[in-house]
């Protein structure tokens, strides 16, 4: 029962590193997305994807790239990291695109500090 | 705009104490309501959930009720263990809406 998959789950990058968190769902699950975490103000909506080839923003994207090339992957892209990208990230997948009531699981998260 | 408030904290409790965590919402839509927690070093696990009014949403001991006069979905436990501490958030969904909503979530400490 693999769910929702991350990788790596902790990373410290430097001011103008790039790298890319890793997101997989063996589920089938048509919608995926990407929330980060910081203090006091719950999780925030970065990208998401209603299916392969098909992406969005969301509330927060700037300073993020994403592309869906297969239904079970979903990779994020800091291009020039800034310390104000420190953050726990989180990616999600649910069945369908946003029918009422389907549930959003969750990835384990990846604590990304940028110095 | 569609918004949780969740009750501040953190809320620290004595192991068997009854818990109360609330929640209100304000959607421009029909939401479907939801519990998530967060346990030290772990990512997210939904909790609860709820998708129409009057429905009660139960998992682990933990209870809410969907309240749609009052636009509330208060967490409810009434004796909480020691492995309970956690940080709870609140969420809706929109049908049709393409992302959850949070409230900042409420750390709870539950001591011995």
């Amino acid at each position: 029962n693999a769910g929702v998959t991350q990788t790596p789950k902790f990373q410290v990058l430097k001011t103008g590193q790039s790298m890319t968190l890793q997101c997989a769902q063996d589920m089938n699950h048509e919608y995926m997305s990407w929330y980060r975490q910081d203090p006091g103000m719950g999780l925030r909506l970065i990208h998401y994807s209603v299916g392969a080839g098909i992406t969005d923003q969301g509330e927060v994207p700037n300073g993020y790239n994403v592309s869906r090339s297969t239904t079970e992957d979903f990779p994020l892209r800091l291009l020039s990291a800034a310390p104000s990208q420190t953050s726990v990230y989180f990616c999600a997948s649910s069945q369908g695109t946003g029918g009422f009531g389907n549930t959003i699981y969750f990835g384990e998260g990846s604590w990304l500090t940028v110095v | 705009g569609d918004s949780v408030t969740q009750m501040e904290g953190p809320v620290t409790l004595s192991e068997e104490a009854f818990l109360t965590i609330n929640c209100t919402y304000t959607a421009t839509g029909y939401p479907s309501l939801f519990w998530y927690v967060q346990y030290p070093g772990e990512g997210l696990q939904l909790l609860l959930k709820a998708t129409k009014a009057d429905d009660k949403g139960s998992n682990k001991g933990f209870e809410a009720t969907y309240r749609k006069e009052t636009t509330s979905f208060h967490l409810e436990k009434g004796s909480v263990q020691v492995s309970d501490s956690a940080v709870y958030f609140c969420a809706l969904r929109i049908q049709g809406a393409q992302k959850l909503v949070f409230g900042q979530g409420t750390r709870l400490t539950i001591n011995p």
